[in-house]
C-alpha cells in the first residue's frame, strides 16, 4: 500500500535556526513527491515538487527537500527560519496523477 | 484571476439542511476534487472527477453528492446536514496527462453545521 508518513505534528525552531520536517513515503513504484505550506485560514500551497529529475529539488521561499531513495524519504529543510514561515506543512505523494496521498500535517511555529 | 474558486467562504447552516458548495477552475485541467480537512488539519480525499467522471469516491456518506457539469466545475451537495459535516472543505485541480501532476487548492469553505 502507499502511503506518506510525517514524523512528528508540532515542530518548533528558534528564528534563524535550521527547519526540518520530515517526510518519508511506502511504495512500490516511483512516486511524485510534494511539499505544500497552508498558512492559517486559508488553502494549500505548493512549495516544491520531485517529478524523478534532480533528488534535490529548491522550491519557493528559501525551501528545499532532497529526494532519497534508499531511505524512502523527501524531507524538508530551510537554512534559517523566518517568522513568516509558521504554518502547516503538509507531504503528499501521487503515482498516477489521480489519487494523491497526504500526510497528516506538521505544524512549525518559530519562535523569536 | 484566481486560479481555484470556491464559493462560499464562510457557510453556517442549522442541521438537516442542504447545501451546496461551488468549484470553478481556469487552468485547464481534467482533474477535480473534494478534500475534506477536520479541527486536527487532516486532509481527506472525498471524491476526484476526470473528465466529468467520477474515479475516486472514499468512504463518505451518500449525504455527499459531487457534481461536474463540465470539466472546469465540481460542485458539493450536502443533504441532511449533520454536527459532524462541519469542517473545511478544500477544491483541488490537476492535470492528469502533465509531468508532475501537482494540485492546485482553492481557498476552501469553512462548514458550521449548528
Amino acid at each position: 500500500a502507499q502511503s506518506v508518513t510525517q514524523l512528528g505534528s508540532h515542530v518548533s525552531v528558534s528564528e534563524g535556526a535550521l527547519v526540518l520536517l520530515r517526510c518519508n513515503y511506502s511504495s512500490s513504484v516511483p512516486p511524485y513527491l510534494f511539499w505544500y505550506v497552508q498558512y492559517p485560514n486559508q488553502g494549500l500551497q505548493l512549495l516544491l515538487k520531485y517529478t524523478s529529475a534532480a533528488t534535490l529539488v529548491k522550491g519557493i521561499n528559501g525551501f528545499e527537500a532532497e529526494f532519497k531513495k534508499s531511505e524512502t524519504s523527501f524531507h524538508l529543510t530551510k537554512p534559517s527560519a523566518h517568522m513568516s514561515d509558521a504554518a502547516e506543512y503538509f507531504c503528499a505523494v501521487t503515482f498516477t496523477g489521480n489519487q494523491f496521498y497526504f500526510g497528516t500535517g506538521t505544524s512549525l511555529t518559530v519562535i523569536p | 484571476d484566481t486560479a481555484v474558486s470556491q464559493t462560499p467562504k464562510y457557510l453556517v447552516t442549522q442541521m438537516g439542511n442542504d447545501k451546496s458548495i461551488k468549484c470553478e477552475q481556469n487552468l485547464g485541467h481534467d482533474t477535480m476534487y473534494w478534500y475534506k480537512q477536520d479541527s486536527k488539519k487532516f486532509l481527506k480525499i472525498m471524491f476526484s472527477y476526470n473528465n466529468k467522471e467520477l474515479i475516486i469516491n472514499e468512504t463518505v456518506p451518500n449525504r455527499f453528492s459531487p457534481k461536474s457539469p463540465d470539466k472546469a466545475h465540481l460542485n458539493l451537495h450536502i443533504n441532511s446536514l449533520e454536527l459532524g459535516d462541519s469542517a473545511v472543505y478544500f477544491c483541488a485541480s490537476s492535470n492528469s496527462g502533465g509531468l508532475s501532476y501537482e494540485q492546485y487548492f482553492g481557498p476552501g469553505t469553512r462548514l458550521t453545521v449548528t
